[in-house]
């Protein structure tokens, strides 16, 4: 069965402490992506990754961090430097690099910190 | 840098009766636009895309789209509305190779209700 997984489907932290959030694709994708969703703010864009050892920020990478070590794997690390981190947060892939491709989501992770 | 506007926090439409869910968008050059679905605590659901070419796209379920560059919108429509379709809506953009970053713009997601 193919798809993106993401886990967990909840998670709680208490402030201070950094979080990371897994995303596994198995489509044999090669851009992956991570995005934030905040009610009647739509989504927007941490983090990009085009192949394994690389990714770029997006809009909002500011107390994120990622990793890319495996062509399936795009991990997300919520920091304590993130000053609001409560959200639903959405993982993502494209099978290729350009644009006019297509992204595929996961089921999302939804974070509270308190 | 581009954004997208979809006006219309929600819109509630009868069973059976035409939907129309609108979107405009402000890019340099000749952009890509989405749309996406989502149904509750769910991730986001493609349904469908223009790139290049004919300016009606269909896509998924039954939905289409007409992309009109004079106007700048790709509003999403449907000819008959089931109560199913009752979710939100996400349109979105990214502007072609070399306009900046690779991952999508979204507007702010419209509900779409359909009543019985």
């Amino acid at each position: 069965d193919g798809g993106i997984t993401q886990s967990p489907k909840y998670l709680f932290r208490k402030e201070g402490q950094n979080v990371t959030l897994s995303c596994e694709q198995n489509l044999n994708h090669d851009a992956m992506y991570w995005y934030r969703q905040d009610p009647g703010q739509g989504l927007r864009l941490i983090y990009y990754s085009q192949i394994v050892n690389d990714f770029q920020k997006g809009d909002i990478a500011e107390g994120y961090s990622v990793s890319r070590e495996k062509k399936e794997s795009f991990p997300l690390t919520v920091t304590s430097a993130q000053k609001n981190p409560t959200a639903f947060y959405l993982c993502a892939s494209s099978i290729a690099v350009g644009r006019s491709y297509e992204q595929y989501f996961g089921p999302g992770t939804r974070l509270t910190v308190t | 840098a581009q954004s997208v506007a979809q006006p219309e926090d929600q819109v509630n439409v009868a069973e059976g009766n035409p939907l129309t869910v609108k979107c405009t968008y402000s890019v340099s050059g000749n952009p890509y636009l989405f749309w996406y679905v989502q149904y509750p605590n769910r991730g986001l659901q493609f349904l469908l895309k223009y790139i290049t070419g004919d300016n009606l796209v269909k896509g998924s379920y039954g939905f289409e789209a007409e992309f009109n560059k004079s106007q700048t919108s790709f509003h999403l429509k449907k000819p008959s509305a089931l109560v199913s379709d009752s979710a939100l809506y996400f349109c979105a953009v990214i502007p072609p190779e070399g306009g900046g970053a690779d991952g999508l713009t979204f507007g702010k997601g419209t509900h779409l209700i359909i009543q019985p």
